[in-house]
């Protein structure tokens, strides 16, 4: 069946540029989360989503960064104003979230995206 | 915020040596432990996760142990093969808590 997806794989972007990253979920996977790697750094945790809300955004690095899911399912994030340090792969994993589990859930990452901001 | 350890931090090891590498984690309030293999170019793939102390896992040539007690799990390969030749993750978490701190790695080379 489908993994996670994302696109785009790569963008380069100049430094101050809007830009949107896009995941799609498995199917039927109600979690949703976003990390990002920059050079050098482990992953990082920048949001959660149930559904179509986010009960834990407390990894947005800043007010420049935000994110929505839709019908439970796509979710784009949105960084403002892009700088440098934003520059990182930016990584969408999905859960078959049970609240009898939780984060006990194995989560399935999706392939990335590779931004670069000039 | 969980102060997750995760050594060594680059490893090479022979074709068909065995190897292990190491996970610390706070050990209050643990709830659950994962284990990710993270191969260049592709996606993070989930190995174990592991919730009870003493627990020891298995998949394949790859097995886990945790010490939910002291905080620590352990991965180990046994008669290593160039196609496990990645970055392996550790991610604990919290009771109440869905977000994974992630470790920064233990990246393995095998050697053919």
């Amino acid at each position: 069946g489908a993994g996670v997806s994302q696109s785009p794989s790569n963008k380069v972007t100049e430094k101050g540029k809007d830009v949107e990253l896009r995941c799609d979920p498995i199917s039927g996977h109600t979690a949703l989360y976003w990390y990002r790697q920059s050079l050098g750094q482990g992953l990082e945790f920048l949001i959660y989503f149930q559904g179509n809300s986010a009960p834990d955004k407390s990894g947005l690095p800043s007010d420049r960064f935000s994110a929505e899911r839709t019908g439970g399912s796509v979710s784009t994030l949105t960084i403002q104003r892009t700088q440098q340090e934003d520059s990182a792969v930016y990584l969408c994993a999905s859960s078959p979230w049970r609240i009898s589990s939780g984060s006990r859930n194995e989560q399935f990452f999706g392939p990335g995206t590779r931004l670069t901001v000039l | 915020i969980l102060n997750v350890e995760q050594s060594p931090q680059s490893l090479h090891v022979q074709e068909g040596d065995s190897t292990n590498f190491t996970c610390s984690f706070p050990s209050s309030n643990f709830y659950a432990l994962h284990w990710y293999r993270w191969e260049t170019a592709k996606s993070p793939e989930a190995l174990f996760v592991m919730t009870l102390n003493g627990d020891e896992k298995k998949k394949g040539r790859i097995s886990a142990t945790l010490n939910t007690k002291e905080g620590y799990s352990y991965l180990y390969i046994k008669g290593s093969q160039p196609e496990d030749s990645a970055t392996y993750l550790c991610a604990p978490s919290n009771f109440g808590n869905e977000k994974l701190t992630f470790g920064t790695g233990t990246r393995l080379t095998i050697i053919p």
